[in-house]
């Protein structure tokens, strides 16, 4: 069973840092193309971003809200995913939730195995 | 950014019932549009990815269809454990985006 866990979660104040992890296990991590995803409290969904496997060119995309200030990294030797966030903001306030790509014949289908999620609080 | 415009906002509706949720996206994305189901605290499920496919696991009485822009979601006979919000999510190009989310509540 596939199985994502996110930690590395808390409070920050504006302007501050924090990374995030999401530990894999189940699949062959190396070759699984990784998403984040957040979602505010009571709100929608919201993609931050998305890493391809490095067979792929381990190429990154990022949300423009994002764009600049986060960075996904994986370390496929320890089957972990991450999200370095910089200059905070309140509105990064969310729950994180890390995601595996179904990408089939080069197209993108869905978010097929989720984390439980990490939540983020950004506030002084 | 292709925007993806989900009906209703919240339903409410009895076990049996027939539930239908539309997306309509603002420009074309072809086939390529999954639904989510998500419970309070949890995190989001596939039910349906390319419009129409069932993910394996979910049970038959969920299904999607349409292409384009315009999409729709159908749970065919409402079981308790269907309460719960759901998301439609375009695939087909940078930035992904999310529909708003239906809200399915007990009459």
């Amino acid at each position: 069973e596939v199985q994502l866990v996110e930690s590395g979660g808390g409070l920050v104040e504006p302007g501050g840092s924090l990374r995030l992890s999401c530990s894999a296990s189940g699949l062959t991590f190396s070759n699984a193309w990784m998403s984040w995803v957040r979602q505010a409290p009571g709100r929608g969904l919201e993609w931050v971003g998305r890493i391809k496997s490095k067979t792929a060119g381990g190429t990154v995309e990022y949300a423009a809200p994002v764009k600049d200030r986060f960075t996904i990294s994986r370390d496929d030797s320890e089957n972990t995913l991450y999200l370095l966030m910089n200059s905070l903001k309140t509105e990064d306030t969310a729950t994180y939730h890390c995601a595996t790509y179904m990408v089939r014949g080069g197209s993108f289908y869905g978010l097929d195995v989720w984390g439980q999620g990490t939540t983020v609080i950004v506030s002084s | 950014d292709i925007q993806m415009a989900q009906s209703p906002s919240s339903v409410s509706a009895s076990v049996g019932d027939r539930v239908t949720i539309t997306c309509r996206a603002s420009q074309g994305v072809g086939n390529l549009l999954a639904w989510y189901q998500q419970k309070p605290g949890k995190a989001p499920k596939l039910l349906i990815y390319a419009a129409s496919s069932l993910q394996s696991g979910v049970p038959s009485r969920f299904s999607g269809s349409g292409s384009g822009t315009d999409f729709t979601l159908t749970i065919s006979s409402l079981q308790p454990e269907d309460f719960a919000t759901y998301f439609c999510q375009e695939t087909h190009s940078f930035p992904i985006t999310f529909g708003g989310g239906t809200k399915v509540e007990s009459k």
